[in-house]
Formats: C-alpha cells, structure tokens, sequence
C-alpha cells in the first residue's frame, strides 16, 4: 500500500508569510494528489487537488506542486491569514480507485 | 443536499458496551470509508466499501464491524467498547472518478470509552 509522509508536522508562521507543507509518497501508480484542510472541531474537506500530468496548479492564495519523478508534491499557501489556522492532510492516490492514504497532517498556526 | 450525515455527534460508553455508528450519504457514491482520528495519527482506514454487500478491512480493522446492505448506508459496529477505541470518527464517501476521486466527510462522532 501506499506509505505517505508529510512534512513539517507543525507550522507557525506570522500572518502575511508564506507556509509550504510538503508530502512524500510511495506507490509510483499514483496519480491524484489532493489537500484536504481540517479547521478545529470540523470535518476535513478537499481545498485543492492535481492530477500527474500537471505540475502545478493555483487557486487564489494556495497552490499545488507536484513532482513526479521524486514522488513528492506541495502545498504552498501565499499571504497567510489568522483563518488559514488549520490541520493540513494530503492524500496521494490512484483514481478511480477505493482506499485514500492519509498522511499524519500538518498543523499550521498563523499569528496575527 | 445533506451529503454525509453521521450519528451521534458525541458518545460515552463503558468498557465492553457495544453501539454503532450511523452513517448516510445521498450522493450515490459507491465508494463509503470509516476513519479514526488520533492526535498525531492523521486519519487511519478502518473498514471501507465499494458497493452494496461488499466491504474490506484497512489499516486498524480490530474491534469493528461494518455492513453495506444499500449504497446510502454504511454503519460502524463497536462490539465491545475498549478504552483504546476512544477517538473521533469519520465517515466518508467518494466517487470514484478517474479524474478526481474526492472525499464528503461526515460531521464526525467523538467517542468516550471509560
């Protein structure tokens, strides 16, 4: 199965910073690499996503990096605001098929 | 569109009581997961499906049973509540698409095992 590694474990930055969260994986089949944002007390829920033929994507202040050959993808969150406080999960994948692997989250605390 | 609605949202047991653990989608997803949550342990698979009548075990299968007898339902069976069991739990369904394969969480139950 799919072993998933995500680094740092924890995160403070001062609001208005940048904050990367990388994750490692194994399986060189994966092909859907997607972040998942879990504020206090709330359900996980997917903020971005990329598939392998792309090597990056952007949304707004996030965005997502992917490489491929290293087995590795990131997400980068620009001008970091109080809200943003949340745990980070990644979950690299196959499509199309069932079990999604959870790396362990990354908490990332801005400071105003 | 209620998406995945999970029961209850908090529970206290005893050690060696059994409960289970409602969970609902209306999406018409095949695909339906449980999760335990941990401080520091991320989100760990315990028992997923793929369809009606077919399910498997993931990473922490031990002291839980699941059924799926319809696609909307997808219930957790603890069978004799251990202390180690204490946790947050997460019900979860997917499509599984081949160009995305997102999943709707469940509110989450927090369960107490004493």
């Amino acid at each position: 199965g799919e072993n998933v590694e995500q680094h740092p474990s924890t995160l403070s930055v001062q609001e208005g910073d940048s904050a990367v969260i990388k994750c490692t994986y194994s399986d060189s089949a994966s092909n859907y690499f997607p972040w998942y944002k879990q504020e206090l007390g709330k359900r996980p829920q997917l903020i971005i996503d990329i598939r392998s033929n792309v090597g990056e994507k952007k949304d707004q202040r996030i965005a997502v990096t992917l490489n491929k050959t290293a087995k590795h993808f990131s997400l980068h969150i620009t001008e970091t605001q109080p809200e943003d406080s949340a745990v980070y999960f990644c979950a690299p994948s196959l499509s199309g098929y069932s079990t999604l692997t959870f790396g362990k989250g990354t908490m990332l605390l801005v400071s105003p | 569109n209620a998406g995945v609605t999970q029961t209850p949202k908090f529970q206290v047991l005893k050690t060696g009581q059994s409960m289970t653990l409602q969970c609902a989608q209306d999406m018409n997803h095949e695909y339906m997961s449980w999760y335990r949550q941990d401080p520091g342990m991320g989100l760990r698979l315990i028992h997923y499906s793929v369809g009606a009548g077919i399910t498997d075990q993931g990473e922490v299968p031990n002291g839980y049973n699941v059924s799926r007898s319809t696609t909307e339902d997808f219930p957790l069976r603890l069978l004799s509540a251990a202390p180690s069991q204490t946790s947050v739990y997460f019900c979860a369904s997917s499509y599984l698409g081949l160009e995305r394969t997102e999943a709707f969480f469940g509110q989450g139950t927090r369960l107490t095992v004493v």
